[in-house]
């Protein structure tokens, strides 16, 4: 079966400028988790999301948002992008009973803020 | 709070030796920890997880941890590692709704 598809792989914005990043989960899976790594912060949880509504946030400020779509995918949107919002951005899925479960995590989108 | 340790950095490893790589975590109840892997330019992938039952848990492509609720470790090994083990390596503990990772450990393996 198709794995999660994250696109796209990379994306270079100015600062101030605004983008969104997709997740495709795989077929059946409702719930879609993204997270951020960077190399000063490792890995940090910002959101779940589970049949349209967000279901956890992490500790991010509001110029980072997301939502679902009623086919499971998943967007995150950052608006007026700061230098160190660049960092490799991560959606797993799941079934919807979060990690314990199983995630699976997409490939990552890389994105660079200039 | 939960949290997770990566004692090491860095590991160098031979090819054919075993490698241990150490995780301690912090917590006063219930744990469930895992491993993941991410090779250059990917995502993460689950190596194995600890939900309960044996302390012992076998993963994917020879690696194996062990939970010692004793010492608060959940330290990842692999008897024989390949060139193609090289990769970053992440211990994790599951807070509920989402995954607490370490720093992260690098391991680097020479011919």
């Amino acid at each position: 079966k198709a794995g999660v598809t994250q696109t796209p792989r990379y994306l270079i914005k100015t600062r101030g400028q605004q983008v969104t990043l997709s997740c495709s989960p795989i077929s059946g899976h409702r719930s879609v988790s993204w997270y951020q790594q960077t190399p000063g912060q490792g890995l940090q949880f910002l959101f779940e999301y589970f049949s349209e509504t967000q279901r956890n946030k992490g500790n991010f400020p509001g110029r980072f948002s997301g939502r679902q779509f009623s086919n499971s995918r998943s967007e995150m949107n950052v608006s007026t992008l700061e230098l160190g919002d660049s960092a490799l951005y991560l959606c797993a899925s799941s079934l919807g009973g979060g990690p314990n479960y199983g995630y699976t995590f997409g490939s990552g989108t890389r994105l660079t803020v200039v | 709070a939960q949290s997770v340790t990566q004692l090491d950095s860095q590991v160098p490893v031979f090819e054919e030796a075993p490698v241990e790589l150490r995780c301690n975590y912090s917590s006063s109840v219930s744990v469930y920890l895992f491993w993941y892997v991410q090779y250059p330019n990917q995502g993460l992938q689950l190596l194995l997880k600890y939900l309960s039952g044996s302390t012992l848990v076998k993963g994917i492509n020879g690696f194996e941890a062990e939970f010692n609720k004793s010492q608060t470790s959940f330290h990842l090994r692999k008897p024989s590692v390949h060139i193609s083990d090289t990769a970053e390596y992440f211990c994790a503990v599951s807070k509920g709704y989402k995954l607490s990772f370490g720093a992260g450990t690098t391991v680097t393996v020479r011919a």
